[in-house]
Formats: C-alpha cells, structure tokens, sequence
C-alpha cells in the first residue's frame, strides 16, 4: 500500500448506528487530518493531529470522535449521526504541521 | 475574518485554449498557498506550494503564481485530462487554521 488509504470507501448507516472510518498513511508523517466535503461547500477541517496529539477541534459536534493510536493510523468514531451529516469524509497526512497535505479517497457515508 | 474565494466556479475550455483560474484570499496571516486538483470520487491531489509574493511554480501545462491578495493557475494549452477540480487553500498564521475555496470546476472539451 502506498500513500493515504482510507476505509470503507462507501458506508450507509441509520441515526442510531455507531460506526468507524479508518485511515492509513504510509508517507511516514506526523500530522494527520480528517475533513469533511460537503456539496457545493469547501472543505471542512474537522480534526488535527500532530505527533499522535489533537492539536485542534473546529467545533466539530461530539457525535464525531476521532482516536489516533500511532502516527499511522487515525479513525473517525461516528454515532447517532443525522442526515446532514452525509458527505465525503477525507482523511489526509502532511509531514508536519503546515505542510503540504496528503489525501485518501475518502469515505462517501449516507446517514439514512 | 478569514477567507478564500474561487473564481469562475466553473469553465469550460476548448483543447488548446489557455486560460486562468483565481483564488482570491483574506487572511490575518499568510504562511502558505496551497494548489489542489481533485478529479470526481478522489481525494485532492498536492500540485503547488507558494509562500511569498511574486513566487511562482510551474509543472507540466500548469504555472502558479501568488501576489499578496491573490494566486493564480494558469494553463497553458490545455488537453482533455486537465478536466478536473482546483482547489486552493491557505495557510494561516494561527498554525492550525488551514482554509479551503470552493473550488473551480474546469472541463475541457477535445
């Protein structure tokens, strides 16, 4: 595997599921992100991570929990989601902080 | 208050016919431009990094440029391929603020 690979590529869930996106990166970062791409909308930084520490949380609600066990690797925990939640969620790495950024493919959820 | 803005949203081209896509941006703070092309059902892929004014960066049929208000991608002669979506983003001072434009949808016709 190279690069940022995400998974699943496609999840449907209902509102009162709970579910996780996964994400790897094999660049040998140190910070890794999770977006959120809505239509018609830019993309929306949801997390930070940097050196396998949250650095930042755009107000992000707290159905959305994110877990980074090592520099690898960052998960979404997704619970109780609503409809409005449904969009392309993009994980992506970068070297450090600031840099420029690596993406997956992302996950495409529908919250049914 | 931060902002990035994308202009056209969307344009079409003919194989061949050289043009420019904007990113116009509102920052308290530039540390970095960023250049992306997204094609549909992908992640954003890196082209470009600008960090000054009057910076410039060139790949293949793509050439970024960065005044202090605003980036442009030119392309010059474009092929069919180059459809996709550009994407711009700016780093702030505030380390952790990255801000993303809407994009400009360029499809070009053979």
């Amino acid at each position: 595997e190279t690069g940022v690979t995400q998974t699943p590529r496609h999840l449907v869930m209902g509102m009162t599921n709970k579910k996780s996106l996964k994400c790897e990166q094999h660049l040998g970062h140190n910070a890794m992100y999770w977006y959120k791409q809505s239509a018609k909308k830019p993309l929306e930084l949801m997390f930070v991570y940097s050196l396998e520490e949250r650095v930042e949380n755009n107000s992000v609600p707290s159905r959305f929990s994110p877990e980074c066990p090592n520099s690898s690797h960052l998960f979404l925990h997704l619970h109780t989601l609503q409809p409005e939640d449904s969009a392309l969620y993009l994980c992506a790495s970068s070297q450090d902080q600031g840099y420029e950024q690596y993406f997956g493919p992302g996950t495409r959820l529908t919250v049914t | 208050e931060d902002q990035v803005t994308q202009s056209p949203e969307a344009l079409r081209l003919q194989e061949g016919e050289s043009s420019s896509l904007n990113c116009s941006y509102t920052v308290s703070g530039l540390r970095g431009l960023f250049w992306y092309r997204q094609d549909p059902g992908k992640g954003p892929e890196f082209l470009f990094t600008l960090y000054s004014a009057g910076e410039e960066k060139e790949k293949e049929r793509l050439k970024a440029t960065l005044t202090k208000k605003e980036s442009f991608l030119h392309i010059t002669a474009p092929k069919p391929e180059d459809s996709a979506t550009y994407l711009c983003a700016v780093r702030t001072d505030n380390f952790n603020k990255f801000y993303f434009g809407s994009g400009t949808k360029l499809n070009v016709k053979p």
